[in-house]
């Protein structure tokens, strides 16, 4: 099966914990990307990856980073979680190297801060 | 990039065909039009794209207008599984990574 993968599906945690979250597609693809979908169901881009290249980093908290070992994955790390993390994190992934091609989404992993 | 503005919500009958408006006043040449719905528990999905003129697939037809600053989307004979948030999105097909989506349309489907 080729899509776009994502785990864990929910994670509670606590405000200062570290979290990781894992994306991979089996796609073929070379962009991947990470966006946050809050209480309001705004999607908002937070990273993209073409070739292990960070190409799109937006004005993210620094505790956020991205993580990849190859083309066809992709990690988010929160270091020190707030409360206002809470929100789903979807990956998507895209062909080609330079364009804003149809994405492919994963269903999400859904954080949950107390 | 072009911002959109589309109806927060519509309403429509099993077996209607709907009619989702997106308005993109601000386009630029080298922007495209894509299409996207997100049904609960799932991330986004793609369904049409189109640049001018006409656009028809097996899931939906694309209709823009010739200045550009207006898209339909349209969906014949829907069914419950077509309730959803349908996003437009405006965006360079080349050299762009950024994609924007707003607060999309939500349709509500009753049998």
């Amino acid at each position: 099966e080729t899509a776009v993968f994502q785990t864990p599906n929910y994670h509670v945690t606590q405000v200062g914990n570290e979290v990781s979250f894992n994306c991979k597609q089996t796609l073929g693809h070379d962009t991947m990307y990470w966006y946050k979908q809050d209480s309001k169901k705004l999607l908002k881009i937070m990273f993209s990856y073409n070739n292990k290249q960070l190409i799109v980093n937006e004005t993210v908290p620094r505790r956020f980073s991205p993580q990849s070992s190859d083309k066809a994955h992709l990690n988010l790390r929160i270091k020190s979680v707030e409360p206002e993390d809470s929100a789903v994190y979807l990956c998507a992934s895209s062909p080609g190297t330079g364009g804003a091609y149809e994405q492919y989404f994963g269903p999400g992993t859904r954080l949950t801060v107390l | 990039l072009a911002k959109t503005t589309q109806p927060p919500s519509m309403e429509a009958y099993e077996g209607q065909e709907v009619n989702v408006s997106c308005s993109h006043t601000n386009i630029a040449t080298s922007e495209y039009i894509y299409w996207y719905r997100q049904v609960p528990h799932q991330g986004p999905q793609f369904i049409i794209q189109g640049y001018k003129d006409y656009v028809v697939n097996e899931v939906a037809s694309l209709f823009i207008s010739a200045d550009r600053k207006l898209s339909t989307l349209s969906l014949p004979w829907v069914s419950l599984r077509d309730a959803a948030v349908y996003y437009c999105i405006v965006t360079p097909r080349a050299g762009g990574y950024k994609v924007v989506f707003g607060s999309g349309t939500r349709l509500l489907v009753s049998p």
